[in-house]
């Protein structure tokens, strides 16, 4: 069975260019994650998908952040425009019927 | 306001022995306690999890205790290998499952 899969790996890109990440979580799973992890930290919550609809966003800075997950399966976070404080890696993850989250490896982003 | 606690920030320990890393936390409500293991450049894998009505849970080598008075739980890394050297961060989450993680503590274990 293939794991949640993250594309690109890495990106590095100027400030105040755009920059879009790509998930695809793993088949059947209904609840997709993105978590944001800085150097040294663990994860922290952006946003919480069920299904389409976006059930936890309270952690998304709306003002430059923006997801979506059209027909319930692929997802993509988009940030525009990038400042150097968003360097990190962002993590996807799906979750299916028991409370286990598999993660995928992550978009490492360099901002310059 | 730090909800999950962790420590120690870094460990090192010899080849065959016992690594300990504990976690404290501040939410009642949490009602589920896992424990995820990074490699560098991959995601955090479930290593191990527990929830608050029993007080250890043994998988293998690895062990949670964990002390609902107290509000604390550890993981025990029984005969320590290279292969376990990683992050492994403790984390807690709600019935909502928004899942708190700690800061990450880096073992290194020593061949």
């Amino acid at each position: 069975e293939a794991g949640v899969v993250q594309s690109p790996r890495y990106k590095i890109i100027e400030k105040k260019q755009p920059v879009a990440f790509w998930c695809n979580p793993i088949s059947g799973h209904n609840t997709l994650y993105w978590y944001l992890q800085n150097l040294g930290q663990g994860p922290e919550l952006l946003i919480r998908y069920e299904n389409e609809e976006a059930v936890d966003d309270s952690q998304l800075p709306k003002d430059r952040f923006s997801a979506e997950r059209l027909k319930g399966v692929d997802s993509t976070l988009k940030i525009q425009p990038a400042e150097l404080g968003d360097s990190a890696v962002y993590l996807c993850a799906s979750r299916g019927d028991d409370n286990e989250q598999f993660f995928g490896p992550g978009t490492r982003l360099t901002v310059l | 306001q730090q909800q999950v606690k962790q420590s120690p920030q870094s460990l090192i320990v010899q080849k065959g022995g016992i690594s300990i890393i504990n976690c404290a936390y501040e939410n009642t409500a949490f009602d589920y306690f896992p424990w995820y293991q990074q490699f560098p450049g991959k995601g955090p894998a479930l290593l191990i999890a527990i929830r608050p009505d029993v007080s250890e849970k043994k998988e293998g080598r690895f062990t949670i205790s964990f002390n609902k008075s107290a509000k604390q739980f550890s993981l025990h890394i029984m005969d320590s290998q290279p292969g376990d050297s990683a992050t492994y961060f403790c984390a807690a989450s709600m019935r909502d499952d928004k899942i708190i993680f700690g800061k990450g503590t880096r073992l290194h274990i020593l061949p």
